[in-house]
């Protein structure tokens, strides 16, 4: 089985400001790594993903993720956010089970 | 078009009714979820349909049915539901069942309060 662990329930940061949403998974087996956002009252939007290959995955909105595999971590950053990034943020994974997400990082982004 | 269409968006019943919850997506996906979502916590799985045929049921109260009608579409049919089951109903699709990289894309979701 795999599990996520989201090391910040809340992360406060000034616009223009850069961030970083920390990300740790646990599993015995290969993984698949995404990070989704949900803004206030919306379902939830894929930022990018990691299959295989290049360990520094660009996605949408300006976000990056790095993997590593030997710290079992995929932090996401952004070098500059703005209003409009306030949401939660999720990190989820899979690998021989369905997607099992962590419990999720609200980014609050102040003018 | 990588979109997820649930209805309705807002549903209010009483504990005593009989209502469904609706999803359709025309990606051509072959695995379609069905998550429930609390306020300020994930998305927890509740079934999921690979071809049509139901591959997973995480112990769901059978006051929740799904039903896939096609592979187009999804329903959840809810009955005598509990205050506690009021929450946001999300439904999702993948290309292909089974745990993987495809990505799962989700709808915008039913909020569902129950009184």
């Amino acid at each position: 089985a795999q599990s996520v662990t989201q090391l910040d329930s809340q992360v406060p940061v000034f616009e223009e400001a850069p961030v970083e949403l920390r990300c740790n998974y646990s599993s015995s087996v290969s993984v698949y790594l995404f990070w989704y956002v949900q803004y206030p009252n919306q379902g939830l939007q894929l930022l990018l993903k990691y299959l295989s290959g290049s360990t520094l995955v660009k996605g949408i909105n300006g976000f990056e993720a790095e993997f590593n595999k030997s710290q079992t971590s995929f932090h996401l950053r952004k070098p500059s956010v703005h209003i409009s990034d306030t949401a939660e943020y999720f990190c989820a994974v899979s690998g021989n089970t369905p997607l099992v997400f962590g419990k999720g990082t609200r980014l609050s982004v102040i003018a | 078009d990588t979109e997820v269409t649930q209805t309705p968006k807002h549903l209010v019943m009483g504990m005593t009714n009989k209502k469904s919850l609706k999803c359709e997506q025309h990606m051509g996906h072959r695995a379609m979820y069905w998550y429930k979502q609390k306020a300020k916590k994930p998305p927890e799985l509740m079934f999921v349909y690979s071809y049509e045929k139901l591959s997973i049921n995480e112990s769901v109260p059978s006051r929740f049915s799904p039903e896939c009608p096609n592979s187009s579409l999804l329903n959840l049919h809810l009955h005598a539901l509990q205050p506690e089951d009021s929450a946001l109903y999300l439904c999702a699709s993948s290309q292909v069942p089974g745990p993987s990289g495809n990505t799962i894309y989700f709808g915008e979701g039913s909020w569902l309060t129950v009184v």
